[in-house]
């Protein structure tokens, strides 16, 4: 079965600063996605980033951007000139490419809250 | 807007009673949808997958006879928390899956909190 571990349980920011979100997962797959949510206090999931495995590029997406690191098994989420909109619970979740009866099913982190100080 | 509606977003009920959750697809099909649950500043726990047509995949310790699920259409499954108890309230999420193929994104409803006095 796949993991998911976000060590930081909470990280902060000044505003316009960098921050950087950290995820590990294991699994003994070579084909896969992973993901980024955003859950703000609405509790709405939000999709941030996404990133194929088979792809070497990092994703980016405007100021979200990731460092891909499959053999280390690694994704983590930077987060460029940080706004307050920015506060929220955010989420490294990993999805299989395989099919099988729950295919498709996310395998969340424990998730990191962040803050974003004026 | 909401591809995924969820409803109802907030249910406060007496313990013993049932409650039933829907979430609907709105303007695509969708073959797979998911039910989660998730506690205050915890992380989502995947509960069941639930296939159009046949009985949803339970997720280990999760109760089949407590947590009913019926996915019936290609845009509505629902869940039903059966004779509900103050240790089922908690926050519900649903997410559906658009399509068949791997690279088909998921989408999540917006939620209900369920609140069992």
């Amino acid at each position: 079965a796949q993991t998911v571990t976000q060590s930081q349980p909470e990280m902060s920011v000044q505003e316009a600063e960098t921050v950087t979100l950290s995820c590990t997962y294991d699994t003994s797959e070579s084909d896969y996605y992973l993901f980024w949510y955003k859950q703000p206090p609405s509790r709405q999931m939000i999709l941030v980033i996404r990133q194929e495995a088979y792809k070497q590029q990092n994703a980016t997406e405007n100021r979200f951007s990731v460092n891909f690191q499959k053999a280390a098994k690694s994704f983590s989420l930077k987060i460029s000139d940080s706004q307050l909109g920015d506060a929220a619970m955010y989420f490294c979740a990993y999805r299989s490419w395989a099919g099988g009866t729950s295919y498709g099913k996310l395998t969340f982190g424990q998730g990191t809250i962040l803050t974003v100080h004026p | 807007g909401a591809v995924v509606s969820q409803h109802p977003s907030w249910v406060i009920c007496k313990s013993g009673t049932s409650v039933k959750i829907e979430c609907r697809s709105l303007d695509f099909q969708a073959t797979t949808m998911f039910w989660y649950r998730q506690f205050p500043k915890q992380s989502l726990m995947l509960m069941a997958t639930s296939n159009e047509g046949s009985k949803a995949t339970y997720e280990q310790g999760v109760e089949k006879d407590k947590f009913l699920i019926n996915h019936a259409s290609l845009t509505l499954s629902t869940l039903t928390v059966t004779s509900a108890h103050p240790e089922d309230s908690s926050f519900y999420i649903c997410s559906a899956k658009r399509g068949q193929g791997p690279n088909q994104p998921q989408h999540f409803g917006d939620g209900t909190r369920l609140s069992i006095l």
